[in-house]
């Protein structure tokens, strides 16, 4: 069965630190993987995503995310945070052809200032 | 407002009660998607729609009753609402039903049952 976990529940960064957070996903066929960001009493929005091609990718706000296959991973990363990334983060992986994602327990991030 | 909209953005009510929460999107997005947010447990699929009069249960459907008689409305409805049923829903849409289609996500209604 098709599954994302995120071992990290709660991570806690110095400002101008670097971050990384983790994901790792069970999926039989090439995945498509989504980092998602939930600000406080906000939706969620799509930071990055991968479906084919270079495994570095790159999205909004300084994020950038490497789909490892042979770890089934697609962790994130920011070499610099800033306190306004203080958020929930998501990963998920599409599921099927039917548009469905099937997200991450999600991992809590606190900025140190 | 272009997008998508959830109301209302909070709610409370009783156990028992009928609640329906409301999703509308601007887009013309076919596929529509309900969410619960729950601590631990993430984002977990409630139903989901391909169009409109088409639904599907998602991970956790009991409880919950979906309609969709166009295209761009959504709403969701606990018909005897119960204490587990207190959480954050959130509405998403996205264009097609493929796999790497970004889904765009309302702001979430925070329901309480009491």
């Amino acid at each position: 069965a098709q599954s994302v976990t995120q071992p990290d529940i709660h991570i806690t960064v110095s400002e101008g630190a670097s971050l990384e957070l983790r994901c790792n996903y069970s999926y039989g066929a090439t995945p498509y993987l989504f980092w998602y960001v939930q600000s406080p009493g906000q939706g969620l929005q799509l930071l990055l995503k991968y479906f084919s091609g270079d495994t570095l990718v790159q999205g909004i706000k300084g994020f950038e995310a490497e789909f490892k296959r042979s770890q089934s991973s697609f962790n994130l990363r920011k070499p610099s945070v800033h306190g306004s990334d203080a958020a929930e983060y998501f990963c998920a992986v599409g599921a099927g052809n039917t548009g469905k994602l099937i997200f991450g327990q999600g991992t809590t991030l606190q900025v140190k200032p | 407002d272009a997008g998508i909209t959830q109301s209302p953005r909070y709610k409370i009510t009783e156990t028992g009660r009928q609640v329906t929460l409301m999703c509308h999107q601007t887009w013309s997005h076919s596929y529509m998607f309900w969410y619960r947010q729950d601590l631990g447990h993430g984002l977990r699929l409630i139903y989901y729609s391909a169009a409109a009069d088409i639904t599907d249960k998602g991970e956790v459907p009991d409880g919950y009753v979906v309609s969709r008689s166009k295209t761009e409305n959504f709403p969701l409805t606990l018909e005897s609402a119960t204490r587990s049923q207190t959480s954050v829903y959130f509405c998403a849409s996205t264009e097609r039903g493929f796999s790497y289609n970004e889904q765009f996500f309302g702001p979430g209604t925070r329901l309480t049952v009491l």
